[in-house]
């Protein structure tokens, strides 16, 4: 079965710090893809980033960077010089193929967040 | 601007009452979610269509029912609802395949359950 874990529950840092948020993943598939999600106060999740499996290479987005390491099965993310704005819970998740007779498909396995308070 | 509505930010029902919980995507998405949230648990999917009339459950199902009727629309039934139900109820919507299945999401249901 896929699990993701994200080991860190909140996490608390000063304005300008940099924090990386840990996501460690579990599957057999061999294709499967990696995402992260930002839900702020307003409660809506907000699409961050997706990730396949045979892409390795680290992304930079502004102050935002991603760490994909298929030999220790994580996928981190790093914010550079926080702002109180990216105060939010920051879901991990993990594509897990679902073929059902009409044909392929795939659902999302969702670790259980990392609330991330940014102080000014 | 794509989007997923939910109808209502709030809802505060009693024990027993038969609640739906009614979702609308404009993105012409054949995959739909419905989840749950509970603070320390996360995001748990309830159940899922990837199709019209076609439903599939997921890894909570257990109180709850659903019907998409049209591609636009999933429905999630409550149908004698309990306080454990009390919870923030998210929709979301997706292509199908295992490519470009970025989920969009609603702005949730705040479900309380008195």
């Amino acid at each position: 079965a896929q699990k993701v874990t994200q080991a860190q529950t909140e996490i608390s840092v000063v304005e300008k710090e940099d924090v990386t948020l840990d996501c460690v993943y579990e599957t057999r598939d061999t294709t499967y893809y990696l995402f992260w999600y930002k839900q702020p106060p307003s409660g809506e999740l907000v699409f961050l980033i997706r990730r396949n499996s045979f892409d390795e290479q680290n992304e930079i987005s502004g102050r935002y960077s991603w760490n994909f390491q298929k030999s220790t099965s994580s996928f981190n993310f790093t914010i550079t010089a926080s702002q109180v704005v990216d105060s939010a819970v920051y879901f991990c998740a993990l594509s897990e193929a679902y073929v059902p007779l009409t044909g392929a498909n795939s659902k999302l396995t969702f670790g259980k967040g990392i609330t991330l308070s940014v102080r000014p | 601007d794509v989007k997923v509505t939910q109808s209502s930010r709030y809802l505060v029902k009693r024990t027993g009452e038969k609640v739906f919980l009614e979702c609308v995507q404009d993105m012409d998405h054949e995959n739909m979610f419905w989840y749950r949230q509970d603070p320390g648990l996360g995001l748990r999917l309830i159940y899922f269509s990837y199709d019209v009339k076609m439903k599939e459950k997921g890894d909570i199902p257990e109180g709850y029912s659903v019907s998409r009727e049209k591609k636009e629309r999933f429905s999630l039934i409550l149908e004698s609802a309990s306080t454990n139900q009390t919870s923030m109820y998210l929709c979301a919507s997706s292509l199908p395949g295992l490519a470009n299945n970025e989920q969009f999401f609603g702005p949730g249901t705040r479900l309380t359950v008195l």
